[in-house]
Protein backbone atom coordinates (compact mmCIF):
# COMPACT_ATOMS: atom_id res chain seq x y z
CA UNK A 1 0.00 0.00 0.00
CA UNK A 2 0.85 3.48 -0.25
CA UNK A 3 0.97 4.35 3.75
CA UNK A 4 2.25 3.02 6.61
CA UNK A 5 0.51 -0.25 7.98
CA UNK A 6 -0.74 -1.66 11.18
CA UNK A 7 -1.89 -4.20 12.56
CA UNK A 8 -4.23 -4.73 14.44
CA UNK A 9 -5.98 -1.90 14.56
CA UNK A 10 -7.30 -2.66 18.05
CA UNK A 11 -6.10 -5.01 20.55
CA UNK A 12 -7.96 -6.22 23.95
CA UNK A 13 -6.40 -8.26 26.08
CA UNK A 14 -5.81 -9.36 29.75
CA UNK A 15 -3.19 -8.20 31.85
CA UNK A 16 -0.13 -10.03 32.15
CA UNK A 17 -0.38 -11.63 28.68
CA UNK A 18 2.22 -10.75 25.84
CA UNK A 19 1.30 -8.53 22.69
CA UNK A 20 2.60 -8.24 19.04
CA UNK A 21 2.13 -5.29 17.59
CA UNK A 22 3.33 -5.34 13.46
CA UNK A 23 3.98 -2.34 11.04
CA UNK A 24 4.55 -1.75 7.79
CA UNK A 25 6.67 0.87 6.76
CA UNK A 26 6.20 2.62 3.09
CA UNK A 27 8.35 0.90 0.76
CA UNK A 28 11.68 1.75 1.04
CA UNK A 29 11.44 4.06 3.61
CA UNK A 30 14.86 2.99 5.38
CA UNK A 31 14.17 4.39 9.20
CA UNK A 32 11.13 3.10 11.17
CA UNK A 33 9.98 5.10 14.20
CA UNK A 34 7.34 3.44 16.83
CA UNK A 35 5.59 5.84 19.45
CA UNK A 36 2.81 5.48 21.80
CA UNK A 37 0.08 7.92 22.83
CA UNK A 38 -1.43 7.48 26.07
CA UNK A 39 -4.95 9.05 27.02
CA UNK A 40 -4.78 13.08 26.80
CA UNK A 41 -1.37 12.79 26.24
CA UNK A 42 0.98 14.07 23.51
CA UNK A 43 3.04 10.78 21.25
CA UNK A 44 6.04 9.49 23.61
CA UNK A 45 9.26 8.09 21.59
CA UNK A 46 9.72 4.81 22.01
CA UNK A 47 12.38 3.31 19.26
CA UNK A 48 13.74 4.27 16.02
CA UNK A 49 15.80 1.84 13.29
CA UNK A 50 17.81 2.85 10.74
CA UNK A 51 17.76 -0.55 8.32
CA UNK A 52 17.32 -2.97 10.68
CA UNK A 53 19.55 -1.52 13.44
CA UNK A 54 18.44 0.40 16.19
CA UNK A 55 20.28 3.17 17.62
CA UNK A 56 18.04 4.43 19.19
CA UNK A 57 16.25 2.58 22.39
CA UNK A 58 15.87 5.70 24.90
CA UNK A 59 12.42 5.51 25.03
CA UNK A 60 11.43 1.90 26.15
CA UNK A 61 9.63 2.12 28.92
CA UNK A 62 10.93 -0.50 30.71
CA UNK A 63 12.89 -4.47 29.78
CA UNK A 64 9.17 -5.81 29.05
CA UNK A 65 8.94 -3.62 25.61
CA UNK A 66 11.24 -5.15 22.80
CA UNK A 67 11.22 -4.75 18.64
CA UNK A 68 12.81 -5.95 15.74
CA UNK A 69 13.16 -4.92 12.32
CA UNK A 70 13.52 -7.74 9.71
CA UNK A 71 15.28 -5.70 6.68
CA UNK A 72 13.72 -2.79 5.50
CA UNK A 73 10.85 -3.65 6.12
CA UNK A 74 8.52 -5.12 8.78
CA UNK A 75 8.88 -4.13 12.38
CA UNK A 76 6.88 -5.82 15.46
CA UNK A 77 7.02 -4.24 18.86
CA UNK A 78 6.31 -6.93 21.56
CA UNK A 79 5.04 -6.05 24.96
CA UNK A 80 5.77 -9.12 27.76
CA UNK A 81 3.73 -9.27 30.72
CA UNK A 82 0.99 -6.38 30.15
CA UNK A 83 0.58 -4.19 32.62
CA UNK A 84 -2.71 -1.55 32.28
CA UNK A 85 -0.81 1.29 32.32
CA UNK A 86 0.39 -0.03 29.20
CA UNK A 87 -2.66 1.05 27.70
CA UNK A 88 -2.49 3.28 24.78
CA UNK A 89 -2.24 3.90 21.13
CA UNK A 90 0.81 2.55 19.40
CA UNK A 91 1.99 4.20 16.37
CA UNK A 92 4.66 3.46 13.73
CA UNK A 93 6.13 6.47 11.44
CA UNK A 94 8.00 5.74 8.65
CA UNK A 95 10.64 8.17 6.80
CA UNK A 96 12.98 7.49 3.76
CA UNK A 97 16.18 8.45 5.92
CA UNK A 98 16.83 9.27 9.23
CA UNK A 99 17.22 13.08 8.77
CA UNK A 100 15.35 15.73 10.57
CA UNK A 101 14.37 17.11 6.76
CA UNK A 102 12.18 13.89 6.11
CA UNK A 103 9.07 14.15 7.39
CA UNK A 104 7.93 11.14 9.06
CA UNK A 105 4.74 9.78 7.63
CA UNK A 106 2.23 7.74 10.59
CA UNK A 107 -0.20 4.36 10.94
CA UNK A 108 -3.06 4.95 11.82
CA UNK A 109 -2.08 3.52 15.02
CA UNK A 110 -2.94 0.18 17.64
CA UNK A 111 -5.04 0.57 19.84
CA UNK A 112 -4.00 -1.56 23.01
CA UNK A 113 -6.05 -1.65 26.00
CA UNK A 114 -4.97 -3.88 29.03
CA UNK A 115 -7.82 -5.20 31.37
CA UNK B 1 9.65 17.12 32.32
CA UNK B 2 7.50 18.46 29.24
CA UNK B 3 10.50 20.04 26.56
CA UNK B 4 7.53 20.67 24.16
CA UNK B 5 4.33 22.48 25.22
CA UNK B 6 1.18 23.65 23.81
CA UNK B 7 -0.88 25.06 26.83
CA UNK B 8 -3.99 25.36 25.35
CA UNK B 9 -5.95 21.57 24.82
CA UNK B 10 -8.37 23.58 22.76
CA UNK B 11 -9.17 26.07 19.92
CA UNK B 12 -12.73 27.37 18.51
CA UNK B 13 -12.76 29.32 15.11
CA UNK B 14 -15.38 30.69 13.17
CA UNK B 15 -15.10 29.42 9.67
CA UNK B 16 -12.78 31.95 7.34
CA UNK B 17 -11.39 33.70 10.55
CA UNK B 18 -7.50 33.02 11.34
CA UNK B 19 -6.56 30.14 13.78
CA UNK B 20 -3.63 30.78 15.76
CA UNK B 21 -1.93 27.66 17.57
CA UNK B 22 0.76 28.14 19.59
CA UNK B 23 3.93 26.09 21.03
CA UNK B 24 6.52 26.69 23.08
CA UNK B 25 9.93 24.60 24.05
CA UNK B 26 12.45 24.45 26.68
CA UNK B 27 15.57 22.92 24.86
CA UNK B 28 17.63 25.33 23.51
CA UNK B 29 19.04 22.65 20.87
CA UNK B 30 16.31 22.01 19.09
CA UNK B 31 16.95 23.18 15.60
CA UNK B 32 13.73 21.82 13.46
CA UNK B 33 10.23 22.30 14.02
CA UNK B 34 7.43 20.31 12.70
CA UNK B 35 3.14 20.63 12.99
CA UNK B 36 0.51 17.43 12.73
CA UNK B 37 -2.77 17.11 12.56
CA UNK B 38 -4.65 14.45 13.69
CA UNK B 39 -7.99 12.81 12.82
CA UNK B 40 -9.72 10.64 15.44
CA UNK B 41 -8.81 7.53 14.88
CA UNK B 42 -5.86 8.03 12.07
CA UNK B 43 -2.28 8.47 12.58
CA UNK B 44 -0.77 12.38 12.27
CA UNK B 45 -0.39 13.92 9.06
CA UNK B 46 2.75 16.20 8.39
CA UNK B 47 1.67 19.40 7.64
CA UNK B 48 4.29 21.97 7.65
CA UNK B 49 8.01 22.26 9.17
CA UNK B 50 10.31 25.04 10.03
CA UNK B 51 14.20 25.21 9.94
CA UNK B 52 15.55 27.62 13.18
CA UNK B 53 18.01 29.43 10.25
CA UNK B 54 14.16 30.64 9.35
CA UNK B 55 11.55 32.59 11.30
CA UNK B 56 8.57 32.28 8.47
CA UNK B 57 7.57 29.31 6.49
CA UNK B 58 4.41 29.46 4.53
CA UNK B 59 2.43 26.90 2.63
CA UNK B 60 -0.83 28.03 1.47
CA UNK B 61 -3.19 28.56 4.29
CA UNK B 62 -0.48 27.78 6.61
CA UNK B 63 2.22 29.53 8.19
CA UNK B 64 4.73 28.78 10.94
CA UNK B 65 6.71 31.52 12.71
CA UNK B 66 9.39 30.85 15.38
CA UNK B 67 10.79 33.03 17.76
CA UNK B 68 13.76 31.46 18.84
CA UNK B 69 14.63 34.18 21.59
CA UNK B 70 11.23 33.35 23.43
CA UNK B 71 11.61 29.63 21.91
CA UNK B 72 8.07 30.22 20.91
CA UNK B 73 6.38 28.79 17.51
CA UNK B 74 2.64 29.24 15.89
CA UNK B 75 1.00 28.31 13.45
CA UNK B 76 -1.76 30.09 11.69
CA UNK B 77 -4.04 28.75 9.23
CA UNK B 78 -6.14 31.40 7.38
CA UNK B 79 -8.77 31.50 6.47
CA UNK B 80 -9.92 28.48 8.50
CA UNK B 81 -11.96 25.79 7.32
CA UNK B 82 -14.32 23.36 8.67
CA UNK B 83 -11.91 20.43 7.42
CA UNK B 84 -9.31 22.04 9.48
CA UNK B 85 -11.14 20.74 12.79
CA UNK B 86 -8.65 18.29 14.16
CA UNK B 87 -5.94 18.06 17.01
CA UNK B 88 -2.45 19.94 16.14
CA UNK B 89 0.72 18.61 17.43
CA UNK B 90 4.21 20.75 17.45
CA UNK B 91 7.16 18.71 17.44
CA UNK B 92 10.20 19.62 17.64
CA UNK B 93 13.92 17.63 17.28
CA UNK B 94 17.49 18.65 16.65
CA UNK B 95 20.60 17.50 14.78
CA UNK B 96 23.29 15.64 15.81
CA UNK B 97 25.51 12.71 14.45
CA UNK B 98 22.75 10.45 14.04
CA UNK B 99 18.48 10.91 13.93
CA UNK B 100 16.93 12.43 17.06
CA UNK B 101 13.41 11.03 17.86
CA UNK B 102 10.78 13.66 17.23
CA UNK B 103 9.23 15.59 20.95
CA UNK B 104 5.93 15.99 20.36
CA UNK B 105 3.72 18.57 22.73
CA UNK B 106 0.23 17.11 24.34
CA UNK B 107 -1.57 18.90 20.98
CA UNK B 108 -4.53 21.13 20.80
CA UNK B 109 -7.82 20.65 19.67
CA UNK B 110 -9.46 23.05 16.73
CA UNK B 111 -12.76 22.97 16.05
CA UNK B 112 -13.85 25.26 13.54
CA UNK B 113 -17.53 26.31 13.59
CA UNK B 114 -19.73 26.98 10.12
Amino acid sequence: GAGVSQSPSNKVTEKGKDVELRCDPISGHTALYWYRQRLGQGLEFLIYFQGNSAPDKSGLPSDRFSAERTGESVSTLTIQRTQQEDSAVYLCASSRWAGNDQPQHFGDGTRLSIL
Amino acid sequence: DQQVKQNSPSLSVQEGRISILNCDYTNSMFDYFLWYKKYPAEGPTFLISISSIKDKNEDGRFTVFLNKSAKHLSLHIVPSQPGDSAVYFCAATYRNSGNTPLVFGKGTRLSVIA
